[in-house]
């Protein structure tokens, strides 16, 4: 079964700009979770889509926003770059159907640099 | 509001040493879950273990064991034999249905070095 899939690995953009980052989960998830990494925040929850809903958000500025699509695979947006938002990108999906006790599998990231 | 604390940023070994890696959580839930997560440098996350609040048995998984103990609201993780293989972030995690979904809350989580 392949594993959880994130487009691009490397990005590098400049202040102002705008990404997107894909995430495609393994086959038959329906919960897309986002995370930010970075080395003074560590990991932080972003936001949680199912079923092309978003289920739950974290504590970021309205330029960091994101989508589903039916087939489950998830995008986020993140507008009017910061230097701040350098950062990893992780991508995570579960099964969905339950809340707090499904284990999420992550993956590798994307590595976002802005300049 | 959910917490999680890694108090080792980094723990340094010699292999075959064993290495123990502290986690302590706060939450006013009585139902939640605990969770280990490996990094290596690769980035991607790895799953190790899922523990609910309501089941305190310590784990043993090959080299890997757990102690869960819920009057010191803690999650410790211990690695026997350590080898050089076992170099990584770790990450312990937690979940709570005070959220809607699958958000977890991350400690800052501990760079173990294995030495040969």
């Amino acid at each position: 079964k392949a594993g959880v899939t994130q487009t691009p690995r490397y990005l590098i953009k400049t202040r102002g700009q705008q990404v997107t980052l894909s995430c495609s989960p393994i086959s038959g998830h329906r919960s897309v979770s986002w995370y930010q990494q970075t080395p003074g925040q560590g990991l932080q929850f972003l936001f949680e889509y199912f079923s092309e809903t978003q289920r739950n958000k974290g504590n970021f500025p309205g330029r960091f926003s994101g989508r589903q699509f039916s087939n489950s695979r998830s995008e986020m947006n993140v507008s009017t770059l910061e230097l701040g938002d350098s950062a990893l990108y992780l991508c995570a999906s579960s099964l969905g159907y339950g809340t707090i006790s499904d284990e999420q599998y992550f993956g590798p990231g994307t590595r976002l640099t802005v300049t | 509001a959910q917490k999680v604390t890694q108090a080792q940023t980094e723990i340094s070994v010699v292999e075959k040493e064993d290495v123990t890696l502290d986690c302590v959580y706060e939450t006013r839930d009585t139902t939640y879950y605990l969770f280990w997560y490996k990094q290596p440098p690769s980035g991607e996350l790895v799953f190790l273990i899922r523990r609910n609040s309501f089941d305190e048995q310590n784990e043993i998984s090959g080299r890997y064991s757990w102690n869960f103990q819920k009057s010191t609201s803690s999650f410790n993780f211990t690695i026997t034999a350590s080898q050089v293989v076992d170099s990584a972030v770790y990450f312990c995690a937690l979940s709570a249905p005070n959220n809607a979904g699958n958000m977890l809350t991350f400690g800052g989580g501990t760079r173990l070095m294995v030495k040969p």
